[in-house]
């Protein structure tokens, strides 16, 4: 079975803070994700990386940035949180596409920025 | 850019049939997808349809495709009450998902 962990399953920060979350998958897939989920806008992608070291914005990369230096790991940073940054923050992995192949997701990150 | 949009909430006696939709716009396509979210769960894989198929049944679970009008529909026979949860449905381009709002289903006894 795929597994995608998430360093975290709720976390408070203060605005301004430097906040790490980080997202570890066992499957040995090359793309990893990373959404935020808002009641009634569903998820919208943060950023994406394809392979290590590789990162592509998604739809909102604004005020985050990523890391990918192993395979299995993508870390997500908020350089500097602020309360419009609270949310479910969902990790995803997938191996490159072929067939119907599609992403799977960790148990997410709830986020409260104060 | 893509655009999936679904409707946001549906209420279902136990027992019933319940049918989800969803619309899409991007007509390259190539999966569409049916996910769940249990509460405070991640999301988890349903079912997914090839763009070329009518129709996918699994068990309990029904996907239409109409690839003409960009309808997605998702229906469960036989509702239960472990069927209540957030259902999205999401099309994928490359390896892009892009995800409806997510449609809250509550199953009434």
């Amino acid at each position: 079975d795929v597994k995608v962990t998430q360093s975290s399953r709720y976390l408070v920060k203060r605005t301004g803070e430097k906040v790490f979350l980080e997202c570890v998958q066992d499957m040995d897939h090359e793309n990893m994700f990373w959404y935020r989920q808002d009641p009634g806008l569903g998820l919208r992608l943060i950023y994406f990386s394809y392979d290590v070291k590789m990162k592509e914005k998604g739809d909102i990369p604004e005020g985050y940035s990523v890391s990918r230096e192993k395979k299995e790991r993508f870390s997500l940073i908020l350089e500097s949180a602020s309360t419009n940054q609270t949310s479910m923050y969902l990790c995803a992995s997938s191996p490159r596409p072929r067939g119907g192949e599609t992403q799977y997701f960790g148990p997410g990150t709830r986020l409260l920025v104060l | 850019g893509e655009d999936v949009e679904q409707s946001l909430f549906l209420s279902v006696r136990e027992g019933d049939s319940s049918v989800i939709n969803c619309t899409y716009t991007d007509s390259s396509s190539t999966y569409l997808y049916w996910y769940k979210q249990e509460p405070g769960a991640g999301l988890q894989l349903l079912t997914y349809i090839f763009s070329n198929m009518d129709m996918k049944q699994d068990q309990r679970l029904t996907v239409l495709l109409n690839k003409k009008d960009k309808h997605l529909s998702l229906r469960i026979a036989d509702t239960q009450t472990g069927d209540s949860a957030i259902y999205f449905c999401a099309e994928r381009s490359d390896y892009k998902l892009s995800f409806g709002a997510g449609t809250t289903v509550t199953v009434r006894a």
